[in-house]
């Protein structure tokens, strides 16, 4: 099946530091992949869509200078959490959906990234 | 994206038969109807699609009524491991599996020794 895995499973930083989180499918393609955050006791929430070779498409009320998103291949996304503070401590998590695969929602999750600002 | 409405929780035992009921009553024509699984601290994990009647796999069945507005998923004799949040997404048409999906808020399951 479709892998997507998530670097690093956890993190821990300062107050003010910047922490990149990468996305990968390792054995598809994938032209498109989402960006979600979830608090505790909560739902996933879509902070953005990366495309690949282009600007991400951020969701109303996601800041796009302070979560900055780069595609630049087919297998890679990342986000950066630029001068981060605790109330970003969340849940990241990425998906990707099979290129030219069709008729379908399934899409493959990665296994989270924690993010704890202190 | 329709909306869904599910239990908040759910409490079961050990070798129950769990049924999961979403609502969709504004699903679109070309939507299919996907069910999720999400441990504590993990990405979601995808566990059945379909678009009517029923699908079943190794691990769960989906049954839809002809209207369409609403699904059920059933999770044969329950065990530990099954406690997770199962959400209900409904999305549209051909190649979703690209498109950004809209999560509501889950139902908590909870299996019971």
């Amino acid at each position: 099946g479709a892998v997507v895995s998530q670097h690093p499973s956890w993190v821990i930083c300062k107050s003010g530091t910047s922490v990149k989180i990468e996305c990968r499918s390792l054995d598809f393609q994938a032209t498109t992949m989402f960006w979600y955050r979830q608090f505790p006791k909560q739902s996933l929430m879509l902070m953005a869509t990366s495309n690949e070779g282009s600007k991400a498409t951020y969701e109303q009320g996601v800041e796009k200078d302070k979560f900055l998103i780069n595609h630049a291949s087919l297998t890679l996304s990342t986000l950066t959490v630029t001068s981060a503070h605790p109330e970003d401590s969340s849940f990241y998590i990425c998906s990707a959906g099979l290129r030219g695969r069709t008729a379908y929602n399934e899409q493959f999750f990665g296994p989270g990234t924690r993010l704890t600002v202190l | 994206l329709a909306k869904t409405t599910q239990p908040i929780s759910m409490d079961s035992y050990e070798g129950q038969e769990v049924n999961i009921t979403c609502s969709h009553n504004n699903i679109a024509t070309n939507d299919y109807i996907t069910w999720y699984q999400q441990f504590p601290s993990q990405g979601p994990r995808f566990i059945i699609q379909g678009y009517k009647t029923k699908v079943t796999n190794e691990v769960a069945s989906l049954f839809i009524p002809a209207d369409r507005k609403s699904s059920t998923l059933s999770l044969p004799r329950v065990s530990l491991s099954d406690t997770a949040v199962y959400y209900c997404l409904v999305g549209g048409g051909k190649d979703t599996g690209r498109r950004a999906l809209t999560f509501g808020s889950g139902t908590r399951l909870q299996v019971q020794p």
